[in-house]
C-alpha cells in the first residue's frame, strides 16, 4: 500500500509562495493523490486532487512528478488564513470495488505577517 | 445550502460506556464516511457507507460500527467505550464514493474518563 511523507512544519511568508511537499514513493499507476486542510478547530476542507497530470483550481496547484513518487502543493499567494495543517493522501482501489486512504501526518504551515 | 452537521458537539462519557454520534449529510449527497482524529495517530478513517450499506471500513475494533438511514443519515457507535476512544470523531459526505472531494463536518470531540 502507497504511503506518504510529509514534512511536519513550514513557515511562509504572507504574500509569498507556499510549497508544500509530500512524497508518496509506492504509489501506484491507479491511485489518486488529494490535498486537504484542516484550520484549527475545523473539519478538513478538500483543496485539490490529480492522478498524473499537472492540476490548479481557484485555491492551489498540484504538480506531481513524472514518476508519480512524489508531489508538490502550491498556494501561490499565502494569506494567514491560509495557515493551517495540510494533508496530503493517496486513495487506491480495492479488489471489492471501494477504496481505501492513506493519510500523511500533515504539515503545519504559519503563514507569517 | 446546509453543510455537514454533527451531533453532539461535544461529549464526555465513562470507560465501559456505550456512545451513539450521529451525522446529516449535506441534502442530496449519499456517501458518508466517518474518521477518527487524535493527537498521536492523526487521522484514520473508520467506514463509508453509501446507500445504506457499509463500502468499506478501516482497521478498527469491532466495537466501531456504523449505519446509515434512508435520508442518508448516519450514526455510528461505539461500544465498551476505552480511555483510547478519546478522539475527534468527523464525519464527510460526498455525492458518491468514488469521488474524495469529501465535505467534511466539525466534528464531535469525545473524551473518556
Amino acid at each position: 500500500d502507497a504511503k506518504t511523507t510529509q514534512p511536519p512544519s513550514m513557515d511562509c511568508a504572507e504574500g509569498r509562495a507556499a510549497n508544500l511537499p509530500c512524497n508518496h514513493s509506492t504509489i501506484s499507476g491507479n491511485e489518486y493523490v488529494y490535498w486537504y486542510r484542516q484550520i484549527h478547530s475545523q473539519g478538513p476542507q478538500y483543496i485539490i486532487h490529480g492522478l498524473k497530470n499537472n492540476e490548479t483550481n481557484e485555491m492551489a496547484s498540484l504538480i506531481i512528478t513524472e514518476d508519480r513518487k512524489s508531489s508538490t502543493l502550491i498556494l501561490p499567494h499565502a494569506t494567514l488564513r491560509d495557515t493551517a495543517v495540510y494533508y496530503c493522501i493517496v486513495r487506491f482501489p480495492t479488489t471489492s470495488g471501494t477504496y481505501k486512504y492513506i493519510f500523511g501526518t500533515g504539515t503545519r504551515l504559519k503563514v507569517l505577517a | 445550502k446546509a453543510g455537514v452537521t454533527q451531533t453532539p458537539r461535544y461529549l464526555i462519557k465513562t470507560r465501559g460506556q456505550q456512545v451513539t454520534l450521529s451525522c446529516s449529510p449535506i441534502s442530496g449527497h449519499r456517501s458518508v464516511s466517518w474518521y477518527q482524529q487524535t493527537p498521536g495517530q492523526g487521522l484514520q478513517f473508520l467506514f463509508e457507507y453509501f446507500s445504506e450499506t457499509q463500502r468499506n471500513k478501516g482497521n478498527f475494533p469491532g466495537r466501531f460500527s456504523g449505519r446509515q438511514f434512508s435520508n442518508s443519515r448516519s450514526e455510528m457507535n461505539v461500544s465498551t467505550l476505552e480511555l483510547g476512544d478519546s478522539a475527534l470523531y468527523l464525519c464527510a459526505s460526498s455525492t458518491n464514493p468514488s469521488l474524495y472531494e469529501q465535505y467534511f463536518g466539525p466534528g464531535t470531540r469525545l473524551t473518556v474518563t
